[in-house]
């Protein structure tokens, strides 16, 4: 497609659960970034890809969180043994290059409801 | 570390009044700058951008200038229209280091007809 795909939009599930969120990226970008967004806050830096490598996973914030990339392609957010705190919605962005001055390309995220 | 403050929301003005959304940064080094606004029901799309002190960013009607000695860069437009109702992200991206972008919390505006 023509902008960043991410899956699925909406996922309600039980805590205690573990779930998957998917990411497709602009075709040709290299980077991809990983953000939280809670309720009435402002988008927290999860995890950044370069390649299929993670030079900056600092925001993962447990080992609950992890996240892989195949090459420069889809990536995937793996939360492990939700918790309701884990409720928000998980933004997608890529770029064409790992630098800090280009325009990042957002998908329309994915909403995570724990119950 | 670098962080981005910008003012609470909601905001809600009438149609072709003046708008100004502030933000403020804190960065080692000279950061690059940047508004994004999220259209209800679509994902954050970058509206302006400025790399270096003293560059305006402009785009739609909005504005914002780099000002590295107040380490601001406040959103103005001069008529809104109600098609601008939206969320408002200040963000900053460092120019060393892991590239992590840094988002503010957003400001809703709402503009009525």
């Amino acid at each position: 497609g023509a902008g960043v795909s991410q899956s699925p939009s909406n996922k309600v599930t039980e805590k205690g659960k573990d779930v998957e969120l998917r990411c497709d990226p602009i075709s040709g970008h290299t980077a991809l970034y990983w953000y939280r967004q809670r309720l009435g806050q402002g988008l927290e830096f999860l995890i950044y890809f370069q390649g299929n490598s993670a030079p900056d996973k600092s925001g993962l914030p447990s080992d609950r969180f992890s996240a892989e990339r195949t090459g420069e392609s889809v990536s995937t957010l793996t939360i492990q043994r939700t918790q309701q705190e884990d409720s928000a919605v998980y933004l997608c962005a890529s770029t064409r290059v790992g630098g800090s001055t280009g325009e990042l390309f957002f998908g329309e995220g994915s909403r995570l409801t724990v119950l | 570390g670098n962080s981005v403050t910008q003012m609470e929301g909601p905001v809600t003005l009438s149609e072709e009044a003046f708008l100004t959304i502030n933000c403020t940064y804190t960065a080692t080094g000279y950061p690059s700058l940047f508004w994004y606004v999220q259209y209800p029901g679509e994902g954050l799309q970058l509206l302006l951008k400025a790399t270096k002190a003293d560059d305006k960013g402009s785009n739609k009607g909005f504005e914002a200038t780099y000002r590295k000695e107040t380490t601001s860069f406040h959103l103005e437009k001069g008529s809104v229209q109600v098609s601008d109702s939206a969320v408002y992200f200040c963000a900053l991206s460092a120019t060393s280091g892991t590239y992590k972008y840094i988002f503010g919390t957003g400001t809703r505006l709402k503009v009525l007809a």
